[in-house]
């Protein structure tokens, strides 16, 4: 059974700040890894997804990938208080993505 | 791009009738869809898979006698809530794959009450 792991949280942190989100996954020979946002009420959307190992930089948010120590994290930068949600972690399967139970993320203004 | 609807977006409706949930991808064609269910405060929850034109896989857990998936085109996949009961009030999800790979994209979801 293929699993993917997540702090619950919830993971407070001052405007303005980087929130660091952390993600580790089971499967040693997953090649695809996601994050999604998920606000209150609402469904998952695609923040941006990593292939390689290291980073990969889009705007505020930064993912990083170490497949050795099967270790994905989501940096965000100038941490807004809009950036307060669920945050979701993937990892590609045999078919649908695996996904993380979520972290949530309360940035303070 | 990578757009995913959804119809309707909330539904109502009396203990014991059906309800069909659509999910349409917009501009893009779903060689794989997914349905989702996610209880208030509670994770994701993979319902089942469907491909066009054969039949749904259900997820351990999941009657597929009553939740009905049909995915009749590449672009549109049906969930009907048969026989609806209280405890089937949910955010119902839906998720898109195109031929690109392995990145799903969601549709807004449905918000089901059953009374």
């Amino acid at each position: 059974q293929k699993e993917v792991e997540q702090n619950s949280g919830p993971l407070s942190v001052p405007e303005g700040a980087i929130a660091s989100l952390n993600c580790t996954y089971s499967d040693r020979g997953s090649q695809s890894f996601f994050w999604y946002r998920q606000y209150s009420g609402k469904s998952p959307e695609l923040i941006m997804f990593i292939y390689s190992n290291g980073d990969k930089e889009d705007g505020r948010f930064t993912a990083q990938l170490n497949k050795a120590s099967q270790y994905v994290s989501l940096l965000i930068r100038d941490s807004q208080p809009s950036d307060s949600a669920t945050y979701l972690c993937a990892v590609s399967g045999n078919t649908p993505l695996v996904f993380g139970k979520g972290t949530r993320l309360s940035v303070i203004a | 791009g990578a757009v995913v609807s959804q119809h309707p977006s909330w539904v109502i409706c009396k203990s014991g009738t059906s309800v069909k949930i659509e999910c349409r991808s917009l501009d893009f064609q779903a060689t794989t869809m997914f349905w989702y269910r996610q209880f208030p405060k509670q994770s994701l929850m993979l319902m089942a898979t469907s491909n066009e034109g054969s039949k749904a896989t259900y997820e351990q857990g999941v009657e597929k006698d009553k939740f009905l998936i049909n995915h009749a085109s590449l672009t549109l996949s049906t969930l009907t809530v048969t026989s609806a009961h209280p405890e089937d009030s949910s955010f119902y999800i839906c998720s898109a794959r195109g031929p690109w790979g392995e990145t799903q994209y969601f549709g807004p979801g449905t918000r089901l009450l059953v009374l």
